[in-house]
């Protein structure tokens, strides 16, 4: 099984509905991430959260909402879809890795939506 | 958060070793340097980190000079599969702070 898992992998929604995509980590990380990625381009970040009563805005969070219901369990939400909200979304976690020193992300495998 | 700059893309044949440097001019002194990469429809996946002087593991290889003000990420003998886009990222590890992605180098592998 997945470290992180996403659900859906792809979703196409049609505009100003709500809608959510749900990420599950099996890690046992505090920290928990969600990204956007367009064609071509980086990735941007959306909504970060630091523990379970903790939710931070990233660069772009205007249109989203997000929810940390667990600490296994980030959730994004788009109240009401637009269509450059197209995009490849991402959700991560990141910790130290004691037995290497390394600090880094864990990526799940994204959420392809479609806004029509 | 230090910004990084990388080039856009880089073609490679097989066997080759594939070098991509990164700028970060304004790196903090508490700054590690790590690269992803991310192959196309997946999400970026960790290859390493560094802080100063060189860094080896079974994957590539890091390279930072003294100043620290830019790193090369090392590709030894690349194969088709290693086509991919890398990702230059700095930031303070002691604090976990959110990172930044930016275009990234995308690595073509001809055959």
């Amino acid at each position: 099984d997945a470290d992180v898992t996403q659900t859906p992998r792809n979703r196409i929604t049609k505009t100003g509905k709500r809608i959510m995509l749900e990420c599950s980590q099996t890690k046992g990380h505090d920290r928990m991430y969600w990204y956007r990625q367009d064609p071509g381009l980086g990735l941007r970040l959306i909504y970060y959260s630091f523990d379970v009563k903790d939710i931070n805005k990233g660069e772009i969070s205007d249109g989203y909402s997000v929810s940390r219901q667990a600490q296994a369990k980030f959730s994004l939400s788009l109240e009401s879809a637009i269509p450059n909200q197209t995009a490849l979304y991402f959700c991560a976690t990141s910790d130290l890795d004691r037995a290497s020193g390394n600090y880094g992300y864990t990526f799940g495998s994204g959420t392809r939506l479609t806004v029509v | 958060l230090a910004k990084t700059t990388q080039p856009i893309s880089m073609d490679s044949y097989e066997g080759q070793e594939v070098n991509i440097t990164c700028s970060h001019n304004n790196i903090a002194t508490n700054d590690y340097i790590t690269w992803y990469q991310q192959f196309p429809s997946q999400g970026p996946r960790f290859i390493i980190q560094g802080y100063k002087t060189k860094v080896t593991n079974e994957v590539a290889s890091l390279f930072i000079p003294a100043d620290r003000k830019s790193s090369t990420l090392s590709l030894p003998r690349v194969s088709l599969s290693d086509t991919a886009v890398y990702y230059c990222l700095v930031g303070d590890k002691a604090a976990g702070n959110k990172l930044t992605f930016g275009g990234g180098t995308r690595v073509l592998v001809k055959p």
